[in-house]
C-alpha cells in the first residue's frame, strides 16, 4: 500500500485480556518501529526491527509486551494481561533502511483498557 | 544522545514565517538534527534533517549554526494546517542506533 497501515484503529478491551495490534509497513521498507503515546504525552519508543537483525527491544515496558515481524513485513505487537496503564495510542512506523530520516507513521491503534 | 531543548509553545500569524528554535549544545559529530511534526490525532510526519549545512525542501528550511549547538526550523509561510507539535531530535544517522527518541517538542499554534 501507499502508507503504513495499522489495525484495528480502535480497540477496547477488559483488564487482564490479551490484545494483538497489527502493522503493515510500506512495501520494501526494511525498518519497522513501534511507539506508544499516552494521552497528552510524548512518544515512547517500544521496539525496532531492522531487516534480519535481532530486534531492539530496549523500550518494551514489561515482559507483558512482545512483538514479532514475520517475513520482514507485517508486525504484530502483543500485550498480555492488559492493565489500565496500557491505554494509549500505539503507533507503528517504517523506513527504507537504518537511517533515522524518512520515517512514515501509521495512524495508530487507540487502545482502551477498561 | 544529545539532549535537545525546545520552547514548550509558540504562536505564529498565518502567512508569516514560523521560526522554531532548538538547542543541542552537547551534539556529537556523528549526530544529525531531525525535525518531525505531529498534527493532532495523527502520527508524526518527517520534515527535514541535516548535519552541518543548511537544508531546504518543499516543507521547510533548516538552519544549523556553525558550531552545531543550535538550529532553527523555518516554515516560510505558515498556514493554519501547520498547527502541530514540532520535534527536534539529535541522533546518529542510523546503524545500531536506528530509532528516534522523541521529546516534548514545541506546540506551534498558527493563528488567523
Amino acid at each position: 500500500g501507499a502508507g503504513v497501515s495499522q489495525s484495528p484503529s480502535n480497540k477496547v478491551t477488559e483488564k487482564g485480556k490479551d490484545v494483538e495490534l497489527r502493522c503493515d509497513p510500506i512495501s520494501g521498507h526494511t525498518a519497522l518501529y513501534w511507539y506508544r503515546q499516552s494521552l497528552g504525552q510524548g512518544l515512547e519508543f517500544l521496539i525496532y526491527f531492522q531487516g534480519n537483525s535481532a530486534p531492539d527491544k530496549s523500550g518494551l515496558p514489561s515482559d507483558r509486551f512482545s512483538a514479532e515481524r514475520t517475513g520482514g513485513s507485517v508486525s504484530t505487537l502483543t500485550i498480555q494481561r492488559t492493565q489500565q496503564e496500557d491505554s494509549a495510542v500505539y503507533l507503528c512506523a517504517s523506513s527504507p533502511g537504518t537511517a533515522n530520516y524518512g520515517y512514515t507513521f501509521g495512524s495508530g491503534t487507540r487502545l482502551t483498557v477498561v | 544522545d544529545a539532549k535537545t531543548t525546545q520552547p514548550t509553545s509558540m504562536d505564529c500569524a498565518e502567512g508569516r514565517a514560523a521560526n522554531l528554535p532548538c538547542n543541542h549544545s552537547t551534539i556529537s559529530g556523528n549526530e544529525y538534527v531531525y525535525w518531525y511534526r505531529q498534527i493532532h490525532s495523527q502520527g508524526p510526519q518527517y520534515i527535514i534533517h541535516g548535519l552541518k549545512n543548511n537544508e531546504t525542501n518543499e516543507m521547510a528550511s533548516l538552519i544549523i549554526t556553525e558550531d552545531r549547538k543550535s538550529s532553527t526550523l523555518i516554515l516560510p509561510h505558515a498556514t493554519l494546517r501547520d498547527t502541530a507539535v514540532y520535534y527536534c531530535i539529535a541522533r546518529p544517522i542510523g546503524g545500531s542506533q536506528g530509532n528516534l527518541i522523541f521529546g516534548k517538542g514545541t506546540k506551534l499554534s498558527v493563528k488567523p
